[in-house]
């Protein structure tokens, strides 16, 4: 089984409207922690969000909002007031085993957003 | 924040040659280094782990000789991807995590094999 979903190969937005990206996760590990990271075409890997697993609230950077539903195991990333200059892919990655413990990232399928004016 | 520098970020070279590619941590030491490999609208895939001191641990399907990893300090880890052929083009990222920091990611190298 997958252990991160992304359902959304690409996304269409107008700007300055905002955009819900998907992401599931499967996991057994009750330590665990969500990461969503832009790649613009030029190929660096740009972190904008995490969510622990026993964080209470839901994360939120900027314009970035993570929208964690554990029961779900959804963690979906909301963009707010979309930027041409977001458009680029969108990975949503997963870290089994607490912080500190030198665990690896498993990556979705990534989403590519495009921004529309 | 925390900096990831990878070099080089492009690199053309004939088949049959040996490849080096540097991760460096700037600002933070690094206690481990991940090194992924990413093909054209693909997913970063992991390779291998590198933790300073030690034996990289590679991924399954991952040729150790092929690609081989070093992690000689806190802030720097190499890639070599030895007699490279036009099947090693892709794009290889690393990245890096110590001290608390999320993983930070270098930008990426872009190897061209002709």
């Amino acid at each position: 089984a997958q252990k991160i979903t992304q359902t959304q190969p690409g996304m269409f937005v107008q700007e300055k409207e905002a955009v819900t990206l998907d992401c599931t996760y499967d996991t057994s590990d009750p330590s665990y922690g969500l990461f969503w990271y832009k790649q613009p075409s030029s190929g660096e890997m740009i972190f904008l969000i995490y969510q622990g697993s026993y964080d209470q609230q839901n994360a939120t950077e900027g314009r970035y909002s993570l929208n964690f539903q554990k029961a779900r195991k959804s963690a979906n990333l909301v963009i707010s007031a979309s930027q041409l200059g977001d458009s680029a892919m969108y990975f949503c990655a997963m870290r089994e085993g607490p912080t500190g413990g030198g665990n690896k990232l498993t990556f979705g399928t990534g989403t590519q957003l495009k921004v529309e004016l | 924040g925390a900096v990831v520098s990878q070099h080089p970020s492009w690199v053309i070279c004939k088949s049959g040659t040996s490849v080096k590619i540097e991760c460096r941590s700037l600002d933070f030491q690094a206690t481990t280094m991940f090194w992924y490999r990413q093909f054209p609208k693909q997913s970063l895939m992991l390779m291998a782990t590198s933790n300073e001191g030690s034996k990289a641990t590679y991924e399954q399907g991952v040729e150790k000789d092929k690609f081989l990893i070093n992690h000689a300090s806190l802030t720097l880890s190499t890639l070599t991807v030895t007699s490279a052929h036009p099947e090693d083009s892709s794009f290889y990222i690393c990245s890096a995590i110590g001290g608390g920091q999320p993983q930070h990611f270098g930008d990426g190298t872009r190897l061209s094999i002709l």
